[in-house]
């Protein structure tokens, strides 16, 4: 069964950083690019960063290039993003996202942790 | 960036009814929709992908179509589980955009 267990979201000060991680189980991590997606409360969806299977290629939502980073470590089939600079439009429930096979849809979601930048 | 519009963005229905929800693109992107159906509290599930294959373990009752700008998800018989907002999702470019989501709820 595939399994997605976001971790490390919390309340941080706008300028602060968080570290989200991702345990992945029940595939293989490794043949799979991954995504980080993120709702606003009461809001739509909308993608924030993808990693290619070997962590070589990386993109990311315009919003927040410079800011965010993602990473992986297949051997310990975990994903990460690294936030800092955040503001208070970065809060949202941040989901990580398996990408399907044919590279165009997301295709096993977690079931997200929650971001919220205040003073 | 490629727009995506669903209409409507809300809807009322009863048990066994048949709805349509419509999914416009900005530009066209082929057959490169899919559609996600998310419960409260939940993460969004993947049910249709390439506009109109389902996904492995959705009902029969979704099914989806179109090509081009615009697209359609049509539940045949609308059953109590199906209460959700539903997302339309463009795959032809990068980022892949959302519509803004259309909620149906109990008439």
């Amino acid at each position: 069964e595939v399994q997605l267990v976001e971790s490390g979201g919390g309340l941080v000060q706008p300028g602060g950083s968080l570290r989200l991680s991702c345990a992945a189980s029940g595939f293989t991590f490794s043949g799979h690019w991954m995504s980080w997606l993120r709702q606003a409360p009461g809001k739509g969806l909308e993608w924030v960063a993808n990693i290619k299977e070997d962590g070589s290629e990386k993109y990311y939502v315009d919003s927040v290039k410079g800011r965010f980073t993602i990473s992986r470590d297949n051997a310990k089939n975990s994903l990460y993003l690294q936030m800092n600079s955040l503001r208070a439009e970065d809060t949202a429930l941040y989901y990580c996202v398996r990408v399907g096979l044919t590279g165009t849809t997301w295709d096993f979601w977690g079931q997200g942790t929650l971001v919220t930048v205040s003073s | 960036d490629i727009q995506m519009t669903q209409s409507p963005s809300s809807l009322s229905a009863s048990v066994g009814d048949r709805i349509i929800i419509t999914c416009r693109a900005s530009q066209s992107i082929s057959s490169s929709l899919n559609w996600y159906q998310q419960k409260p509290g939940k993460a969004p599930n993947l049910l249709i992908y390439a506009a109109f294959s389902l996904q492995s373990g959705v009902p029969s009752r979704f099914s989806g179509g179109g090509s081009g700008t615009d697209f359609t998800l049509t539940i045949s018989s609308l059953q109590p589980e199906d209460f959700a907002t539903y997302y339309c999702q463009q795959s032809y470019r990068v980022p892949g955009t959302f519509g803004q989501g259309t909620k149906v709820e109990v008439k």
